[in-house]
């Protein structure tokens, strides 16, 4: 069964620093991995999607890699903004058995402070 | 500005009603997913359709939960009996196709709370 695990759970950093979080996936046999923002009391927001055939995305400020050998994935955030503040969420679409679709991590609650 | 919406956006419940939370997925869409969020969980995926057919299910406790797409522009979640470890956020999501490529797009959820 996939698991995802992101690390860190939570991170504070001032405003304008550059930022890295976390993701890695145990079962390298995935379609895609996607990177969501989740703001308070709201639903997800997709970010950036990886297909499994390639090893970056970018978008603006954010750009995200993946390592489906080592089965890791990381979100970089330039310049932050206290606008950037909300919880980074990292899924995967694997190939496998069980049920399909999205397996997501627990999330990085990222607090930027102005 | 199409989105998904999910109906109500809260519900508090005694243990043992029924619950039923409506999703309506962004027109055109042919694939809808539920998902549950808790803190000790994280975000599960409960059941998927494509076309109004489930897909699968085998997120989901079948004993209590059903799932089911009346018509092209209404999902339904329903739980019965329901009880206090339902508690949970549960999220609606619409694909256009549901091939993995897809962006999912979620609605805000709704929030349930079984006493």
């Amino acid at each position: 069964k996939q698991e995802v695990t992101q690390i860190p759970a939570a991170l504070s950093v001032p405003e304008g620093e550059n930022l890295v979080l976390n993701c890695s996936f145990t079962d390298s046999a995935i379609y895609n991995l996607q990177w969501f923002r989740q703001d308070p009391g709201k639903g997800l927001t997709s970010l950036l999607l990886i297909q499994s055939s390639q090893r970056e995305q970018t978008s603006g400020r954010l750009n995200a890699s993946l390592d489906k050998s080592s089965g890791r994935s990381t979100l970089y955030i330039a310049a932050s903004q206290p606008g950037d503040s909300a919880t980074y969420l990292c899924a995967v679409w694997g190939r496998g058995g069980g049920a399909d679709g999205l397996t997501f991590g627990k999330g990085t609650h990222l607090i930027i402070q102005p | 500005d199409a989105r998904v919406t999910q109906t109500p956006r809260h519900k508090v419940t005694e243990m043992g009603q029924e619950v039923t939370m409506r999703c309506q997925p962004i027109l055109g869409h042919n694939t809808v997913f539920w998902y549950r969020q808790t803190m000790m969980q994280g975000l599960e995926l409960l059941a998927y359709f494509r076309n109004r057919a489930p897909l699968d299910d085998s997120g989901m406790p079948k004993d209590r939960f059903s799932a089911e797409m009346p018509d092209a522009t209404l999902a339904t979640l329903k739980i019965q009996p329901s009880e206090p470890r339902d508690s949970a956020v549960y999220f609606c999501a619409s694909g256009l196709t549901g091939h993995p490529t897809d962006t999912q797009y979620f609605g805000p959820g709704t929030r349930l709370t079984v006493l």
